[in-house]
């Protein structure tokens, strides 16, 4: 089957780093994504990893290691806009079909 | 605003009926993807279209149905609704492959359809 872990909640202080987890288990691998989601809104976009290694982008990079099926998303200088749902998500697909499969999210709380 | 419209923005029906969702993708994306979240669960993907061909399916229901138009505009049909059924239902789109490195692996989100089955 497909799955994706993540922890269910992370919980810290303004100006701190954070550090958001992600395992999957996918029939096919195109790529790791990061999405943020707030309190009633829709998803957006914050980094894709295809390749091993770090990707920055701001405040926010993600890494991405395939022999370990793992990812994580990492918050420095936490703000309180900061508090949302963060998915990953794999593409388990070709550029044919783009079956996107997403973790069950993590809920970040940031404390003043 | 990511550019990709949704209407309704809520629908409220009974169990038995049938509803149609629409989703208007961003200018010059060409791929259309459904998703379902429920109360505090994560987003399942449903279906993708990519210039009004089915590419991909993920947990679709047999009650559920979707078609993309030929001005790329998308509907998702979901019929016999039951209580369960109840949930955001998000459309998305990207742009099409080849229009930049790995530009088609991010997904612009409409702003969903709050579906409530009574």
């Amino acid at each position: 089957g497909q799955s994706l872990e993540q922890p269910s909640e992370v919980t810290a202080v303004e100006g701190a780093i954070v550090q958001i987890n992600c395992t999957y288990q996918t029939s096919g691998f195109y790529g790791l994504s990061w999405y943020q989601q707030h309190d009633g809104g829709a998803p957006t976009f914050l980094s894709y990893n295809a390749l091993d290694g770090l990707e920055e982008t701001g405040r926010f990079s993600s890494f991405l290691s395939r022999s370990d099926s793992y990812g994580y998303l990492l918050l420095q200088e936490l703000q309180m806009k900061d508090s949302a749902s963060y998915f990953c998500a794999v593409r388990d697909g070709g550029n044919y079909g783009q079956n996107f499969v997403f973790g069950p999210g993590t809920r970040l709380s940031v404390l003043p | 605003d990511s550019g990709v419209t949704q209407t309704p923005k809520h629908l409220i029906t009974a169990t038995g009926q049938r509803v149609t969702l629409r989703c208007s993708p961003r200018s010059g994306d060409l791929s259309v993807y459904w998703y379902q979240q429920s109360l505090d669960q994560g987003l399942q993907f449903l279906i993708q279209y990519y210039n009004g061909e089915e590419r991909a399916k993920g947990n679709i229901l047999e009650r559920f149905s979707a078609q993309q138009f030929p001005d790329l505009h998308s509907e998702l049909n979901l019929s016999s609704l039951e209580l369960g059924d109840s949930a955001l239902y998000f459309c998305a789109s990207s742009p099409p492959s080849g229009s930049g490195s790995g530009s088609y692996n991010e997904q612009f989100f409409g702003p969903g359809t709050r579906l409530t089955v009574l």
